[in-house]
């Protein structure tokens, strides 16, 4: 069935760059997202890519697509205090599947 | 320019009473999404609607957990006689049409006594 999965925690020192890793199952996948979430709040829609795309870059964000593997990161240059949060990996075929999400903790 | 609005924010419920939660979606979408969220858990999917339409409710459970979305008025979840395994946070999303991304609403937390 479909699934993705990504590791569940992530320490980093600020000023590094994050690399949050994702795999997924379906190759029909035509999206690929990236949501934010902060305690207590809703998803925040941080990036996507489409499935025919290898990369995205949005400011610090930059989103890498290794359809062949099922891969997908996301990386966050110069890692600030207000980037900890859960980040969730997702893909859509006809509905959104959503990973357990990873952790980012960041260390002064 | 308002996002997905959920209400209420929290819900408290004694076991056997009814909970609904609402969900106005963004201005000028018309497709809404419901999704659970246990702790420590991802969101998973349990009902896509459009207006007066279900179109996909693959992931909501067969008893007592109902959905609409009437041509006017916010979405509503539903959910009878609940019992403590449903506590949990449940959010909505919008888009304005299937294939697009979909807005998250801040989610109704319900805990059930």
């Amino acid at each position: 069935g479909e699934d993705v999965e990504q590791s569940l925690f992530l320490s980093v020192r600020e000023g590094d760059s994050s690399v949050i890793n994702c795999t997924y199952t379906d190759s029909s996948s035509t999206y690929l997202y990236w949501y934010k979430q902060e305690p207590g709040a809703g998803l925040q829609l941080l990036t996507y890519i489409f499935s025919n795309m290898d990369m995205k870059q949005d400011q610090r964000l930059t989103v890498l697509l290794n359809k062949k593997d099922k891969h997908l990161s996301l990386r966050i240059a110069d890692t600030q205090t207000g980037d900890s949060a859960i980040y969730f990996c997702a893909e859509r075929d006809d509905k959104i599947i959503f990973g357990k999400g990873t952790r980012l903790h960041i260390l002064p | 320019n308002a996002g997905v609005m959920q209400n209420p924010r929290h819900l408290v419920r004694r076991r056997g009473q009814e909970a609904r939660l609402r969900c106005s979606p963004m201005k000028g979408h018309s497709h809404v999404y419901w999704y659970r969220q246990l702790p420590e858990e991802g969101l998973k999917f349990m009902v896509y609607l459009q207006k007066e339409n279900i179109i996909d409710e693959s992931g909501m459970p067969k008893e007592r957990f109902s959905a609409e979305f009437p041509k006017e008025g916010p979405s509503i979840l539903r959910i009878q006689q609940v019992v403590r395994g449903d506590s949990a946070a449940y959010f909505c999303a919008s888009s304005p049409w299937g294939e697009q991304p979909q807005h998250f609403g801040d989610g109704t937390r319900l805990s059930i006594l």
